[in-house]
């Protein structure tokens, strides 16, 4: 599966759009992008994923690339309880989810 | 989303001891799970994947005697530290996929185990 690069950290203001961006040059056809969160001392959260298009939930959104090398996870009004660590991950059909180091994400009041 | 269980939350045990964890799919079938490990301050790390009525495969450099995984039906999976020592203290998390693995199947996640040895 397809190796992703995402900052270490971020800082939001609370109310305002997280956008948490992550790279995924190599990644290929048949690899989705996923995102997910891990609040301190619980198990990861799924999030969102996506293809080709832009994806929406009462989450977030998704928005990836038209080349498919990037994509950024929008969440539209942060909140404190947002403050988590942020997982981009690329996945073929049946493959596994390996995570990375992630985006910590620090809403800000 | 569907829902993951696991129990204990938390465990405490002596050295030389063994644990045993358990993980449930609350409303679906799992044909897959995975097990994974996290030490404080770091990402997790994938131990190994179970599919429903056969042997588990596990990551590189983990150990199969150590941790022994029973998938013995479609909504459980149990995993058991054997002999645990000090250094296999950590957080264990584990993970339900739903169906056939197809790329639409979510993975879900139970809310961890803290693992503390003695």
């Amino acid at each position: 599966d397809a190796k992703t690069t995402q900052p270490p950290s971020m800082d939001c203001a609370e109310g305002r759009a997280a956008n948490l961006p992550c790279n995924h040059s190599t990644i290929s056809g048949n690899e989705y992008v996923y995102w997910y969160r891990q609040i301190h001392s619980q198990g990861p959260q799924y999030i969102i994923h996506g293809l080709k298009n832009n994806e929406t939930n009462e989450m977030a959104s998704l928005i990836i690339t038209e080349d498919r090398k990037s994509s950024t996870l929008i969440l539209p009004h942060a909140t404190l309880r947002d403050t988590a660590v942020y997982y981009c991950i690329v996945r073929g059909p049946g493959n596994k989810l390996v995570f990375g180091a992630g985006t910590i994400l620090r809403v800000k009041s | 989303g569907a829902v993951v269980s696991q129990h204990p939350s938390w465990v405490i045990c002596k050295s030389g001891t063994s644990v045993k964890i358990e993980c449930r799919s609350l409303d679906f079938q799992a044909t897959t799970m995975f097990w994974y490990r996290q030490f404080p301050k770091q990402s997790l790390m994938l131990m190994a994947t179970s599919n429903e009525g056969s042997k588990a495969t596990y990551e590189q450099g983990v150990e199969k005697d150590k941790f022994l995984i029973n998938h013995a039906s479609l909504t459980l999976s149990t995993l058991t530290v054997t002999s645990a020592h000090p250094e296999d203290s950590s957080f264990y998390i584990c993970s339900a996929r739903r169906g056939g693995g197809g790329s639409y199947n979510e993975q879900f996640f139970g809310p961890g185990t803290r693992l503390t040895v003695l």
